[in-house]
């Protein structure tokens, strides 16, 4: 059973910091990796794509992969009040070429 | 910008009844996706779909559970004797290519939202 684990929250942070939001992957070869971010009751929006080790940055976001520890992280600089959502982990499952394993998601929470 | 459809926005049916959930892809998108997500619980791939036949499903996409493009733009599920654990958000999501690992988006529509009663 390949599993994504992400630590649920609530990740609280102050207007203007940096929120970092971590996963670990247990499918030794996985390849591609996704950071979707879900507000509630909505659908998931993909933030980023990551599939070599180190950083990919985009504006405010940073995706960290480290395949030797099967870590994958992000950044979120200068963190804004709409940050607020729920990131959802996403990776795709090796030998397939569509289907994702999703992690339950962590809950951030920007304070003013 | 365009965007995956999905109607309704939510579906109350009773147990045992037939439903069937519609989605409109993107215009150019060629491969096609059901996910799921029960009310706090993780989103879970369903199927995906091309040129008219399954491409891959998981074992959450049992007999009960069967997918169609009937036309050019429409891509539907059909969950044919509902149960009280298939109450949970439906989203469709489509993407240009196959392979999720060429930089490519699946992008996802809004969701169904299912009751089972």
């Amino acid at each position: 059973q390949k599993e994504v684990e992400q630590n649920s929250g609530p990740l609280s942070v102050p207007e203007g910091a940096i929120a970092s939001l971590n996963c670990t992957y247990s499918d030794r070869v996985s390849q591609s990796f996704f950071w979707y971010r879900q507000y509630s009751g909505k659908s998931p929006e993909l933030i980023m794509s990551i599939y070599s080790n180190g950083d990919k940055e985009d504006g405010r976001f940073t995706a960290q992969l480290n395949k030797a520890s099967q870590y994958v992280s992000l950044l979120i600089r200068d963190s804004q009040p709409s940050d607020s959502a729920t990131y959802l982990c996403a990776v795709l499952n090796t030998g397939t070429a569509s289907k994702l394993t999703f992690g339950t998601g962590t809950r951030l929470q920007v304070t003013l | 910008e365009p965007e995956v459809t999905q109607t309704p926005s939510h579906q109350v049916t009773q147990m045992g009844q037939e439903v069937i959930l519609r989605c409109v892809p993107i215009s150019n998108h060629l491969y096609f996706y059901w996910y799921r997500q029960i009310l706090g619980q993780k989103v879970e791939f369903l199927v995906s779909f091309y040129n008219n036949e399954i491409s891959e499903k998981s074992e959450i996409f049992d007999d009960q559970f069967s997918v169609e493009r009937p036309d050019g733009s429409n891509f539907t599920l059909k969950i044919r004797s509902t149960k009280l654990e298939d109450s949970a958000m439906y989203f469709c999501a489509s993407s240009e290519f196959r392979s999720l690992m060429m930089d490519t988006e699946a992008f996802f529509g809004q969701g169904t939202r299912l009751t089972v009663v």
